[in-house]
């Protein structure tokens, strides 16, 4: 079956302007997760998602960063005034849900790279 | 978030077994280990998950030992294929929500 997919596959943008990032998950997988991840560095976490609502948007790094989910699919996040500080690579994770103490493995996306100028 | 420390890089030679230690002292008592793989300009994938003892799957083994204050990934006859970033992962898989906090990695080169 498909896998998470993520558009645009690169993006170039200047400074102050405003940008969105698309993730596809797969099909049936409840949760959602946005990772950025800058060169020479692991992903960092930003925000998970649990159906429509974020359960955990403890690392998202100040309010330009938005992120949405409104029928529990296809997310955007959303990056306002871009700062030439928010290149990188933002990635996309999706995994199922299930109750208790259960591992759900995380699928990731192959990412979108953002080029602030 | 338990904190890990692993080796920043390492070399292998084609066909050798590559051992990768993963140092986590502070590991919580329901916390699990995972390895994840990225390759360049892709997004990590998820290897092998354990707890304690051994773990081996088609691609790896994972070795704990009974303090689990480390854990060693275990890549059998690597090929040049297997270059890669791996990293070493902390955390309590919880109802489906496991945050993760990834380190640099360990980036393993192989030679042919």
């Amino acid at each position: 079956g498909a896998g998470v997919s993520q558009t645009p596959s690169n993006k170039v943008t200047e400074k102050g302007k405003y940008v969105e990032l698309r993730c596809d998950p797969i099909s049936g997988h409840t949760a959602l997760y946005w990772y950025r991840q800058s060169l020479g560095q692991g992903p960092e976490f930003l925000i998970y998602f649990q159906g429509t609502g974020a359960a955990d948007d403890s690392g998202l790094p100040n309010d330009r960063f938005f992120a949405v989910r409104p029928e529990g699919s296809v997310s955007t996040l959303k990056i306002q005034r871009t700062e030439r500080g928010d290149s990188a690579v933002y990635l996309c994770a999706s995994s199922l849900t299930t109750s208790g103490l259960a591992f759900n493995e995380q699928f990731f996306g192959p990412g979108t790279r953002l080029t602030v100028l | 978030l338990a904190k890990t420390t692993q080796p920043i890089s390492m070399d292998s030679y084609e066909g050798q077994e590559v051992n990768i230690t993963c140092s986590h002292n502070n590991i919580a008592t329901n916390d699990y280990i995972t390895w994840y793989q990225q390759f360049p300009s892709q997004g990590p994938r998820f290897i092998i998950q354990g707890y304690k003892t051994k773990v081996t799957n088609e691609v790896a083994s994972l070795f704990i030992p009974a303090d689990r204050k480390s854990s060693t990934l275990s890549l059998p006859r690597v090929s040049l294929s297997d270059t890669a970033v791996y990293y070493c992962l902390v955390g309590v898989p919880s109802g489906g929500y496991q945050k993760v906090t990834f380190g640099i990695g360990t980036k393993l080169q192989v030679i042919p």
